[in-house]
């Protein structure tokens, strides 16, 4: 299976300033299609998770734009431009370019 | 707006088998551009890809979970369905239905105890 390592595991952030989680694959996530199939969710605490990215820099409708997702390959990064109340949670990247699909472990934000 | 709604028994004994339905709203599981999906996070932990279906009934299951897994849909109910046999405590988690990614279940917790 495809490794999916996020750093940092925990991530206190103030609130307006920035965040970013970075996520590594331990293989090439570029798909014979030519796509690369590297999501972001957000698990809010006590819900189910809430896809933000797609395709690794593509946001779901509804997602506010100071999210962003880049990178290519195998590393990835999400970032928050200004963080606010309503952003924490749990973040995770997610790989759908081999089966099975695959999660990095999370990245927890809290505010300072 | 597409919804699922997972169901199920929320306790089941080891070795017994573990089944769950999911019923989709506003879209349709006969959608040739979707596939129906079941995950699951243990208590605490991260997620974990349990297996995916198309409408057509073509499946794909993760193959750490294979031998154990049988996931069906049933169009005429706009349903989709989930058999985990043998469980162990290992299979306690809160198990997610989903279409693709982009829409999730609020999800099931299911506990494996005697």
């Amino acid at each position: 299976d495809v490794v999916m390592t996020q750093s940092p595991l925990s991530l206190p952030v103030t609130l307006g300033q920035p965040a970013s989680i970075s996520c590594r694959s331990s293989q090439s996530l570029v798909h014979s299609d030519g796509n690369t199939y590297l999501n972001w969710f957000q698990q809010r605490p006590g819900q189910s998770p809430r896809r933000l990215i797609y395709k690794v820099s593509n946001r779901d409708s509804g997602v506010p734009d100071r999210f962003s997702g880049s990178g290519s390959g195998t590393d990835f990064t999400l970032k928050i431009s200004r963080v606010e109340a309503e952003d924490v949670g749990v973040y995770y990247c997610m790989q759908g370019t081999h089966w099975p699909g695959t999660f990095g472990g999370g990245t927890k934000v809290e505010i300072k | 707006q597409v919804q699922l709604q997972e169901s199920g028994p929320g306790l089941v004994k080891p070795s017994e088998t573990l089944s769950l339905t999911c019923t989709v709203s506003g879209g349709s599981v006969s959608s040739g551009s979707y596939y129906w999906s079941w995950i699951r996070q243990p208590p605490g932990k991260g997620l974990e890809w349990i297996g995916y279906i198309y409408y057509s009934g073509s499946t794909n299951y993760n193959p750490s979970l294979k031998s154990r897994v049988t996931i069906s849909v049933d169009t005429s109910k706009n349903q989709f369905s989930l058999k985990l046999s043998s469980v162990t405590a290992a299979d306690t988690a809160v198990y997610y239905c989903a279409r693709t990614s982009d829409y999730w279940g609020q999800g099931t917790l299911v506990t494996v105890s005697s």
